[in-house]
């Protein structure tokens, strides 16, 4: 009963670096999601899938790009790290879109510190 | 100001006590979550509710849709209840993108 799998769980890149946040669900789930927590702040959405093939800006989509590369894998990149995206990142899935009696489920997190 | 307000930011319990977190809303809503974390771990939804009450084990969710306010209710508080509790709404047409409170840290002394 793995649910949503996110890899790697912690993570110290340099300025400037890339890196590609992988995240995999077993529940054959259309809606995919990734957000970012910082402290004192809530949960923000930086990008989404609707479905496989898809993908849509969220609240703080800049410095992020994201593959949606089949409908089981949702990935989010950072091309050029800042000390700025230092977060914990949550990746979520639920089954569609669009229908409210859904809830969502997250995965682990991955601990991301930029120095 | 923040569409999704939660109350108080911190708590501190003794096993055993009554425990009240109250989230407030200010947009209009399709559902509202709750949602567990614990130290350094993953959420976990707790309650989905639309409208009314929902209980499990010693947890209790209600909401009133016309005062836009949901509180979580926990019975008999134990130290494993220590974690974060976050208030999400979910708004009509959002395709699904939830609006998330900053939440409530609750430690419960034994």
């Amino acid at each position: 009963n793995a649910g949503v799998t996110q890899t790697p769980k912690f993570q110290v890149l340099k300025t400037g670096q890339s890196m590609t946040l992988q995240c995999a669900q077993d529940m054959n789930h259309n809606s995919m999601y990734w957000y970012r927590q910082d402290p004192g702040m809530g949960l923000r959405l930086i990008y989404y899938s609707a479905s496989e093939g898809t993908t849509d800006k969220g609240e703080v989509p800049n410095g992020y790009n994201v593959s949606r590369l089949n409908k089981r894998e949702f990935s989010l990149r950072l091309e050029s790290a800042a000390p700025s995206q230092t977060s914990v990142y949550f990746c979520a899935s639920r089954p569609n879109i669009g229908v409210s009696n859904q809830p969502q489920h997250f995965g682990d997190g991955t601990r991301l510190s930029i120095l | 100001k923040n569409e999704v307000e939660q109350s108080p930011q911190n708590l501190t319990a003794q096993e055993g006590e009554f425990i009240t977190i109250n989230c407030s809303y200010s947009v209009g809503i399709s559902a509202l979550h709750w949602l567990q974390q614990h130290p350094g771990g993953g959420i976990v939804s707790l309650f989905m509710l639309s409208s009314g009450k929902k209980k499990h084990g010693r947890l209790i969710a209600t909401i009133n849709i016309q005062e836009k306010h949901s509180s979580l209710h926990i019975t008999a508080s134990h130290p494993r209840d220590s974690a974060v509790y976050i208030c999400a709404v979910l708004r009509p047409g959002s395709q699904g993108n939830l609006i998330f409170g900053k939440g409530t840290k609750l430690s419960v002394k034994p």
